[in-house]
């Protein structure tokens, strides 16, 4: 199986720009996930998808949206860039059922620099 | 008060020693619990997972769990230089959420 994989791998914005980063899960999987990764804050929640619908919301500022097609992939958008946006922004997919068992996969991130 | 907490780093080992780390969790409702590793540049890969009280081995990684005293620690034995890495504590939710500790850093010296 295919893992979870994230478009573009890397990026350069500059302030005030928008971005958007794509992520297209394992097959099977319905539920992505969202975390912002900075040496100072370590891994942050941002959001979860699963079926298209917005399962759960981590403390970013409406800057941050995300949204998931029927196929399960999903997108996230950032807007109005600022320098503190710079990051590794990593998806995880699993299958998102209500089992203790389900686990979170990880890409390989999008590390975004804004200058 | 963080919602997992993990040991300070980082953690320096000699090779063939066991590496402990351990995570703390606070007071909500909690499901499974995640060992992730995480080479420096790399994303978290998944090592082991946990859901009931009690030791899981997987090779040379053992994971414990302690509901009551909201404890869960990872044991890594025969320590390897391929080790040297990052190691995250996770615990998911009853809402689904996924929570990280802000990492352990483990080197072992050859």
């Amino acid at each position: 199986k295919a893992g979870v994989t994230q478009t573009p791998r890397y990026l350069i914005k500059t302030r005030g720009q928008q971005v958007t980063l794509s992520c297209s899960p394992i097959s099977g999987h319905r539920s992505v996930s969202w975390y912002q990764q900075t040496p100072g804050q370590g891994l942050q929640f941002l959001f979860e998808y699963f079926s298209e619908t917005q399962r759960n919301k981590g403390n970013f500022p409406g800057r941050f949206s995300g949204r998931q097609f029927s196929n399960s992939r999903s997108e996230m958008n950032v807007s109005t860039l600022e320098l503190g946006d710079s990051a590794l922004y990593l998806c995880a997919s699993s299958p998102g059922l209500a089992a203790i068992t389900d686990t979170q996969y990880f890409g390989p991130g999008t590390r975004l620099t804004v200058l | 008060q963080k919602e997992v907490e993990q040991n300070s780093g980082p953690l320096s080992v000699p090779e063939g020693a066991i590496a402990s780390l351990n995570c703390t969790y606070s007071d909500r409702v909690s499901q499974s619990f995640f060992w992730y590793r995480q080479y420096s540049g790399k994303s978290p890969e998944l090592i082991m997972s946990i859901y009931s009280n009690g030791d899981k081995e997987d090779g040379r990684f053992t994971a414990q769990l302690n509901k009551a005293s909201q404890y869960v620690s990872l044991l890594i034995r025969d320590s390897q230089p391929s080790d040297s890495a990052t190691y995250l504590c996770a615990v998911k939710w009853s809402d689904y959420k996924l929570s990280f500790g802000a990492g352990t850093t483990v080197t072992v010296r050859a």
